[in-house]
């Protein structure tokens, strides 16, 4: 069955970057988008941005824009989300989401990782 | 920009009892909208898309209706497993995807 396994938890400083991990088990990557959103302590969820696998062209909201890149690895069914500049602001659960249809940009988040933490803090 | 707005902020049930939940939009998003249940530390829960459609292995007790800007989450019956929060999200193709604030379901 779907699988989304996420990377651990993380404590930056600000300045710093972080890369979270997603690795996927049991669909063909390369044929489902993968999502990244972030929920902030006691908040809701905000979409960062998607990435299509095969090919790895992305799409990134425009409030982080020109600071964070999403990658992925074929190889290893594995995408990544590398956030730069980090501040306390960013200090939230980091989510990685698969989408609900083969090779079709419905914006709706089926299967889920389990979630990273991430602390901003000096 | 389209805004949801989920009300109540807070709904308290006891088991067996109907949730209402409702999303309100700012402009319309047609059918193009969508509810997860999220519990307490875990990742959400896609249980409706297109405003009426059940995810797979989605329970019968779970329904949405609306179009347009109003939209409507019931659950038939409340199970106790079924306390969480509850996001509305648009979902027209197309960035930027906003999800709604949020309505917790708690045991009264």
């Amino acid at each position: 069955q779907v699988q989304v396994v996420q990377s651990g938890a993380e404590v930056k400083k600000p300045g710093a970057s972080v890369k979270v991990s997603c690795k996927t088990f049991g669909y063909s990557f390369t044929s489902y988008y993968i999502h990244w959103l972030r929920q902030a302590p006691g908040q809701g969820l905000e979409w960062m941005g998607l990435i299509i696998p095969n090919g790895g062209s992305t799409s990134y909201a425009q409030k982080f824009q020109g600071r964070v890149t999403m990658t992925s690895d074929t190889s290893t069914s594995t995408v990544y989300m590398e956030l730069y500049s980090l501040r306390s602001e960013d200090t939230a659960v980091y989510y990685c989401a698969r989408e609900r249809r083969l090779r079709h940009f419905d914006y709706l988040f089926a299967f889920w990782g389990q979630g990273t933490p991430v602390t901003v803090s000096s | 920009e389209v805004v949801l707005t989920q009300s109540p902020g807070t709904l308290s049930l006891s088991p067996g009892e109907r949730a209402t939940l409702s999303c309100r939009a700012s402009q319309s998003v047609g059918s193009d909208l969508a509810w997860y249940q999220q519990k307490l530390g875990q990742a959400p829960r896609l249980l409706i898309y297109d405003a009426s459609n059940r995810a797979t292995g989605i329970p019968a007790r779970f329904r949405g209706s609306g179009s347009g800007t109003d939209f409507t989450l019931i659950i038939s019956t409340v199970e106790p497993e079924d306390f969480a929060v509850y996001y509305c999200q648009q979902h027209n193709n197309r960035p930027p995807i906003i999800f709604g604030q949020g309505t917790r379901l708690d045991i009264k």
